[in-house]
């Protein structure tokens, strides 16, 4: 079936560098790209979206590239910070007008170390 | 605090036993999803309602699942039965059709069946 999925399960960065985070998705029809991030007994926090005729969209921190030939997708943190630390998970929904389904990914944990 | 609440935050239950959480929208939602979230594992879509419409449930969602939005406001997730492969955490989220796909989701109910 259709899957969202990490390359890295758990990412260690130092304090101020810039994080990296990558998600492969396999459907091709998928039309909008959610970023998210969750905190230990927290649900999932919305960081920033993508639409599938954007190749790039930034945030406040943060910037999410879309790479639809290689169905590839990544989250940039800029000067990540100790709050940063958390689950970071990609999110799909595919094309249709009804769709609203989102698809996660197993997740990448960032550790940001001192 | 408008953002979308879940109750109880943590459930313990018996096996075979029976267990109703609950979800308060954002109240200008006129969506409300429930999501299951195992541990490492990203969410997973249950089902979700637009007003009181039921309109996609998952093949997660065993017939010992029943989930309810009476009046279009608060929805009422049941477990009948309760069996151990059922704990995990339970997310609700909400969005405005037409608006973001950006959900807002709550904080989650973890259940513990043992």
């Amino acid at each position: 079936g259709e899957s969202v999925g990490l390359h890295l399960p758990t990412l260690s960065v130092q304090e101020g560098d810039n994080s990296i985070i990558n998600c492969a998705y396999s459907n091709s029809a998928s039309d909008y790209f959610i970023w998210y991030k969750q905190e230990s007994g927290k649900g999932p926090q919305f960081i920033i979206d993508i639409r599938s005729n954007m190749d790039k969209r930034q945030g406040q921190r943060v910037t999410v590239l879309l790479n639809k030939t290689v169905k590839h997708l990544s989250l940039q943190i800029a000067a990540t910070q100790p709050g940063d630390s958390a689950v970071y998970f990609c999110a799909e929904i595919g094309s249709g007008g009804t769709a609203s389904k989102l698809t996660f990914g197993t997740g990448t944990r960032l550790q940001v170390t001192l | 605090d408008t953002g979308v609440s879940q109750d109880p935050r943590h459930k313990i239950t018996k096996r075979g036993q029976n267990v109703t959480f609950r979800c308060d929208p954002i109240s200008e939602h006129n969506r409300l999803y429930w999501y299951r979230q195992t541990l490492g594992q990203g969410p997973e879509f249950l089902t979700y309602f637009q007003n009181e419409a039921q309109l996609e449930k998952s093949r997660l969602l065993s017939d010992r699942f029943s989930a309810e939005r009476p009046k279009g406001s608060f929805s009422t997730l049941e477990i009948q039965r309760t069996e151990q492969g059922d704990s995990a955490m339970y997310l609700c989220a909400s969005s405005w059709v037409g608006g973001s796909y950006g959900y807002t989701f709550g904080s989650g109910t973890r259940l513990t069946v043992v």
